[in-house]
């Protein structure tokens, strides 16, 4: 059974670059597309940014300018890097695995880590 | 980039039957998912493709498609089918997007 584990920073400040790993357990990162969501506090699901094991990757345009995805093989992870964070950026955020041969859905998800912008 | 539009709010009876709608000009191109989220609790795959569920999912739900439009229909609502519930789907304009809507909160009286 696939499962993911989001890990970050839990609290950080202005202006910082947070990064956040999602672990693949169950399967590995290869051959899948992988991607990131996020849901600030009482506001609803925002998607941030797919990646392939392979490097590729595209990122939504409001964010793009300062997301940086990465995946690792060897660990069977895979990362996100949001830099100059605001309080706009406080949200749990989530990794999930996407079914291309299954309409694209967003098939798995980990159970998400919560990130707090705040000095 | 493409929108898709979901109400904010729908209410069903114990037992009966509610629909819930998803429209953007994306679903002309690609089915929508739905996704199930309860409070504290992260999103549960309900429907994908053109009305697949995935394993797990009870019967009870159903999913559509007409024009740009996409529903999500749940015959014989459950007390446990109480939670928001967001449609997605790739965006039309060719690159490898995606889109949530706003999300629509199901209340089940």
């Amino acid at each position: 059974q696939v499962q993911l584990q989001e890990s970050g920073p839990g609290l950080v400040k202005p202006s910082e670059t947070p990064s956040l790993t999602c672990t693949v357990s169950g399967d590995s990162v290869n051959p899948y597309y992988w991607s990131w969501i996020r849901q600030p506090p009482g506001k609803g699901l925002e998607w941030i940014g797919y990646m392939h094991y392979s490097g590729g990757a595209n990122y939504n345009p409001s964010l793009k300018s300062r997301v940086t995805m990465s995946v690792d093989t060897s660990k069977n992870q895979f990362s996100l890097k949001l830099s100059s964070v605001t309080a706009a950026d406080t949200a749990v955020y989530y990794c999930a695995r996407i079914a291309v041969t299954g309409g694209d859905a967003f098939d798995i998800w980990g159970q998400g880590t919560m990130v707090t912008v705040s000095s | 980039s493409s929108e898709l539009t979901q109400d904010p709010a729908v209410s069903v009876a114990l037992g009966q039957t509610v629909r819930i709608t998803c429209q953007g000009d994306s679903l002309r191109s690609y089915y929508a998912s739905w996704y199930q989220v309860k409070p504290g609790q992260a999103p549960v795959l309900v429907i994908y493709d053109k009305n697949n569920r995935p394993s797990g999912i009870p019967d009870r739900f159903s999913g559509s498609r007409s024009g740009n439009t996409a529903s999500l229909t749940i015959t014989g609502a459950q007390a446990e089918d109480e939670a928001d519930y967001y449609c997605n789907s790739r965006d039309s304009g060719g690159n490898l997007y995606w889109v949530f809507g706003g999300g629509t909160k199901l209340t089940v009286l």
